[in-house]
């Protein structure tokens, strides 16, 4: 059965403190994305990535930045928490190509205190 | 600018009680319009995917279709186990393969 896998399910942080989501997929999947999604705001594209070491803004990415040093993993780093990113976040991945579906982790809920 | 409606927020239905949710979008250029269920605490399933009017699918006791305008997810005669909230994305020819999604409808059925 295809997984992507977010490392943490539930994580609480301290204001200013450096935080770090890990998300692996086990699909050979080229394509791998990051979204937040809040109450009354639905899900928000924060970065994704098409290829090894290549990313993309998405919607919301101030605050936040990504690694993707290896094709089967994504990690989303925030540099310096606020209370303002406490939220569940998403990873997903996708093959290459158009009207490829997205596969989705179980999320990360994140609290920033 | 892209964008995604979905409709209503929240519905309440009896088990057995068929309706519909509705998606409207404002895309420059439909490449696709995805069908996501999403149960609580969960990240979302796919469902299905639709890429041109007068398009439909099905899936055990729901059907997707497809306007220029919107899209619809029937349910018919729907069991407690639909309960979940369904989200509605677009992929517009401008955005990559990146997808917009809408605020999405959670459904609550009750027996």
């Amino acid at each position: 059965d295809v997984k992507v896998t977010q490392s943490s399910r539930y994580l609480v942080k301290r204001t200013g403190e450096k935080v770090f989501l890990e998300c692996v997929q086990d699909m050979d999947h080229e394509n791998m994305f990051w979204y937040r999604q809040d109450p009354g705001l639905g899900l928000r594209l924060i970065y994704f990535s098409y290829d090894v070491k290549m990313k993309e803004k998405g919607d919301i990415p101030e605050g936040y930045s990504v690694s993707r040093e290896k094709k089967e993993r994504f990690s989303l780093i925030l540099e310096s928490a606020s209370t303002n990113q406490t939220s569940m976040y998403l990873c997903a991945s996708s093959r290459q190509g158009t009207n490829e579906k997205l596969f989705f982790g179980s999320g990360t809920q994140l609290s920033v205190l | 600018e892209d964008q995604v409606t979905q409709s209503p927020e929240a519905l309440r239905l009896q088990e057995g009680e068929s309706s519909s949710l509705n998606c409207s979008y404002t895309v420059s250029g439909l490449r696709g319009l995805f069908w996501y269920r999403q149960d609580p605490g969960k990240g979302p399933e796919f469902l299905f995917t639709l890429y041109s009017a007068g398009e439909e699918k099905e899936k055990e006791r729901l059907k997707a279709t497809l306007t220029k305008k919107e899209s619809f997810l029937h349910i018919t005669a729907p069991k407690p186990e639909d309960s979940a909230t369904y989200l509605c994305a677009v992929q517009a020819n401008q955005a990559g393969t990146a997808l917009i999604f809408g605020k999405g409808t959670t459904l609550s059925v009750s027996s």
